[in-house]
């Protein structure tokens, strides 16, 4: 079975643009959650959704947004984009939000010049 | 306010030894506790996890141990290999709002030396 897979893997952007990067879960997976990686530091937790409906926000701007799809695929989306935005994203999924375990994906690399 | 420590930035072992990774965590709420490991340029990958009715956790050379008292577990891994080098990231997760939420330590970076 394909694991959680995440598009584009790498990304460069300026200051101020917008980005878009999506995940698709593992078969059978409904939920999917969104994780930042800065350098040094562990995954935060961005959001996470379940049934196409916000389960659960982190500490983060309303620059970044989320959806999921009917067929539990999920965009998440970075207005304005800000140096310190620079991170590795992460998408996990897991088959549903009360499931203990999580699977991630390898991530989206995006740099912001 | 970090809720999941990881104290140890890196963990040198020579191959063949044992490698115990520490995490401790403040919020007595947590009531399970995954290991991740993250190779350069890949996600993380699950390792093992335990719920904290457990003491013990045990996969293959993996094992994890819980001390709910001291808010403290740790990843024993034996034999220690030359592939097992990478970061490794502890999370804690309690529910909340009917779903589990994670927060992620630091992660150590282990190289086991051949």
């Amino acid at each position: 079975d394909a694991g959680v897979t995440q598009s584009p893997t790498h990304l460069i952007k300026t200051r101020g643009q917008h980005v878009t990067l999506r995940c698709s879960p593992i078969s059978g997976h409904k939920s999917v959650s969104w994780y930042q990686q800065v350098l040094g530091q562990g995954p935060q937790f961005i959001f996470q959704y379940y049934e196409k409906e916000e389960r659960g926000r982190g500490n983060f701007p309303d620059r970044f947004s989320a959806r999921q799809f009917p067929n539990y695929s999920s965009e998440l989306n970075v207005n304005a984009l800000l140096l310190g935005d620079s991170a590795l994203y992460l998408c996990a999924s897991r088959r549903d939000p009360l499931a203990e375990t999580q699977y991630f994906g390898p991530g989206t690399r995006l740099l912001v010049l | 306010d970090q809720q999941v420590k990881q104290n140890s930035p890196s963990l040198s072992v020579q191959e063949g030894r044992i490698s115990i990774l520490n995490c401790d965590y403040t919020n007595s709420m947590f009531d399970y506790f995954l290991w991740y490991k993250k190779y350069p340029a890949e996600g993380p990958t699950f390792l093992i996890s335990i719920s904290s009715i457990k003491d013990k956790n045990e996969d293959g050379r993996f094992t994890v141990f819980l001390n709910k008292s001291a808010k403290h577990l740790s990843l024993h891994i034996v034999p220690s290999q030359p592939g097992d080098s990478a970061v490794y990231f502890c999370a804690a997760s309690a529910a909340t709002s009917g779903t589990y939420k994670y927060i992620f330590g630091t992660g150590t970076r282990l190289k086991v030396l051949a």
